[in-house]
């Protein structure tokens, strides 16, 4: 058990529907991370979030994308009018409870487009 | 940004053997971590190493921050070892932001 719950952990959808991926940390934590994995590559960093505040997004992170984390706890990760390259594992994570630094990553939601 | 080198890309061991793991950063490295992404696609923490020499059972750690590099070592591969190894550090400072190398993907064979 890693402390980070993500849901849905698969979604299938058509292109052009909108997605929305959920992520509850178990313990309160100041940062949240947001990374998206493809097939055969290491996470590549979304954003993080320090309480409610984002305070870095990558420019993997189009328009069509939006993170939130309304109370500092849990994480919200919306796709807009998503697209087939939008395919991909999309994990969260957060520092463990000592908050030495190191990441403890969610099982991952996996998003198919069709 | 950091740029995060890992290899061997591939590796296959018979049960039993040993391997060691490295990763090579373009920059300074910070809160360096490495990961084990098991075939469920669950990323585990195995070290988190900014420095020095760490040990857990058959897994042992050293991070040379000073000359950019960090090297897992696995004695006495078994086939749950199979996976994706990751290393991660921070991208700069002044950021919480961790890059993550491509892998190294570990096959052991019974």
């Amino acid at each position: 058990d890693t402390g980070v719950s993500q849901d849905p952990r698969h979604k299938i959808t058509k292109r052009g529907q909108n997605v929305t991926f959920r992520c509850d940390p178990i313990s309160e934590h100041n940062r949240l991370y947001w990374y998206r994995q493809t097939l055969g590559q290491g996470p590549e960093f979304l954003t993080y979030f320090q309480n409610e505040a984002q305070l870095e997004k990558s420019r993997l992170l189009s328009d069509r994308f939006s993170a939130e984390r309304p109370k500092g706890s849990f994480s919200t990760l919306e796709i807009q009018r998503t697209e087939q390259g939008d395919s991909a594992m999309y994990l969260c994570a957060t520092p463990g409870q000592a908050n030495t630094g190191e990441l403890f990553f969610g099982e991952g939601s996996r998003l198919t487009v069709l | 940004g950091i740029q995060v080198e890992q290899s061997p890309p591939d590796l296959i061991l018979q049960e039993g053997a040993n391997s060691t793991l490295r990763c090579n950063f373009s920059d300074s490295v910070n809160n360096l971590q490495w990961f084990h992404q098991n075939p469920w696609g669950q990323l585990i923490n195995l070290f988190y190493i900014p420095s020095g020499t760490k040990q857990n059972g058959r897994l042992s750690a050293t991070t040379v921050a000073t000359e950019r590099y960090s090297l897992l070592y696995i004695s006495s591969s078994q086939t749950t070892d199979s996976g994706v190894y990751f290393c991660a550090s921070l991208s700069g400072s002044g950021t919480y932001k961790y890059i993550f190398g491509t892998g190294t993907r570990l096959k052991v064979l019974a």
